[in-house]
């Protein structure tokens, strides 16, 4: 059984430039989640799609967000990118609820120059 | 306000010692809680699940609503559980971490 698939690993943009990342979630799972991961904030929820809305978004600005298609792949896109946004973003999937665990993707580490 | 706190940054103990790491939360309604583990160069994975009350790699933990407690324990430390170990809250189909304790075992 496949696990969470992010892509790409790895990202180095400029500030000011904008970036899609990718999430396909394991087979079956209809919930897929966004965390960013930092040295100093830690893990920090970015949003929560299933059935393609959003039904919940943590405390970050506009220019995160996000989407999710009718196969349960999620993209979340960042916009007008700054220095701060550098961090390994993480997508999780889960049966409904999460009742039963999240399952984490490697991570995509942005890098913003 | 929903919060989980890992009063440790780092743990080191030596092999075959007990381990606990502590996490503690605030939650006014029944928590949901989880223990993450992940390991050098790898992905975050569960380890456990306060409802299930299981026992993985040797590890259990018990929710203590009194204390407001989840802490993890391991009676015998092993080399292998060198990890960074992270106490989560399930609030409204999200998760709430704490910082992080990172746990070192010396040979």
């Amino acid at each position: 059984k496949a696990g969470v698939t992010q892509t790409p690993r790895y990202l180095i943009k400029t500030r000011g430039q904008q970036v899609t990342l990718s999430c396909s979630p394991i087979s079956g799972h209809r919930s897929v989640s966004w965390y960013q991961q930092t040295p100093g904030q830690g893990l920090q929820f970015l949003f929560e799609y299933f059935s393609e809305t959003q039904r919940n978004k943590g405390n970050f600005p506009g220019r995160f967000s996000g989407r999710q298609f009718s196969n349960s792949r999620s993209e979340m896109n960042v916009s007008t990118l700054e220095l701060g946004d550098s961090a390994l973003y993480l997508c999780a999937s889960s049966l409904v609820g999460g009742d039963y665990g999240y399952t984490f993707g490697s991570g995509t580490r942005l890098t913003v120059v | 306000a929903q919060r989980v706190t890992q009063p440790e940054k780092l743990l080191s103990v030596f092999k075959g010692a007990p381990v606990e790491l502590k996490c503690n939360y605030s939650y006014s309604g029944s928590p949901e809680l989880f223990w993450y583990v992940q390991y050098s160069r790898q992905r975050l994975q569960l380890l456990l699940r306060h409802i299930s009350r299981e026992s993985i790699k040797g590890f259990t933990a018990d929710l203590n609503k009194g204390e407001t407690s989840f802490h993890l324990k391991k009676p015998f430390a092993q080399e292998e559980d060198s990890a960074m170990y992270y106490c989560a809250l399930k609030y409204t189909d999200k998760l709430i971490f704490g910082t992080g304790t990172r746990l070192q075992v010396f040979p």
